[in-house]
């Protein structure tokens, strides 16, 4: 599984876009890329998947570049709600469940 | 509703006293995952299951035992708990074929 690093905490003010960073320098070519968002003594919770190029959903936009070696999780016009920590995990779709989570990013929206 | 449901949510139990933390999904999920959680250290796989009698071991296996005889069920055994296993522990599915896990609502476990 491909190690990735993230920036251990961010801050941000209501209504700004935030982006978080993820590399992973060593992905392979099976594997797709997944961000999580926890909230304080809650279980993680699915954001968005890609494989490549860009995806959008209602929630967040992820950017992934060519090389695929790092990805954003683009969080638009973040509110105090969206104070997590978020977690960016590499692995294949399919295969064994061997899951590496990370110390994940921090987010800090102020008001 | 879609759910992984633990139980107990909070327990406080002395070294040595075997538990056991149990997990039930409803989505007929093939695959079933604990992990631990601790401060500073984000997740960590402790057992994972790929279907019923299939488990392999995470990143943090020593200490834990568990079983998956029915694929719905996956309880968490701690034979002898020892201090270093209170933790904040989340069980979590997901269907083959699909990189999305659901995880619980975590148990809270202290070891006295």
């Amino acid at each position: 599984l491909a190690k990735t690093t993230q920036p251990v905490s961010m801050d941000s003010y209501e209504g700004q876009e935030v982006n978080i960073t993820c590399s992973h320098n060593n992905i392979a070519t099976n594997d797709y890329i997944t961000w999580y968002q926890q909230f304080p003594s809650q279980g993680p919770r699915f954001i968005i998947q890609g494989y490549k190029t860009k995806v959008t959903n209602e929630v967040a936009s992820l950017f992934i570049p060519a090389d695929r070696k790092s990805s954003t999780l683009s969080l638009p016009r973040v509110s105090l709600s969206d104070t997590a920590v978020y977690y960016c995990l590499v692995g294949p779709y399919t295969g064994g469940f061997k899951t590496i989570f990370g110390a994940g990013t921090r987010l800090f929206v102020k008001a | 509703e879609a759910q992984v449901t633990q139980n107990p949510r909070y327990l406080i139990t002395v070294t040595g006293k075997k538990l056991t933390v149990t997990c039930s999904q409803n989505m007929n999920h093939e695959y079933m995952s604990w992990y631990r959680q601790d401060p500073g250290l984000g997740l960590r796989q402790i057992y994972y299951s790929m279907n019923v009698e299939a488990t392999d071991k995470g990143d943090v296996p020593e200490g834990y035992k568990v079983s998956r005889k029915e694929k719905r069920n996956f309880p968490l055994i701690l034979e002898s708990p020892s201090p270093n296993q209170t933790s904040l522990y989340f069980c979590a599915s997901r269907r083959g074929g699909s990189d999305t896990q659901y995880f619980g609502p975590g148990t809270r476990l202290t070891v006295l």
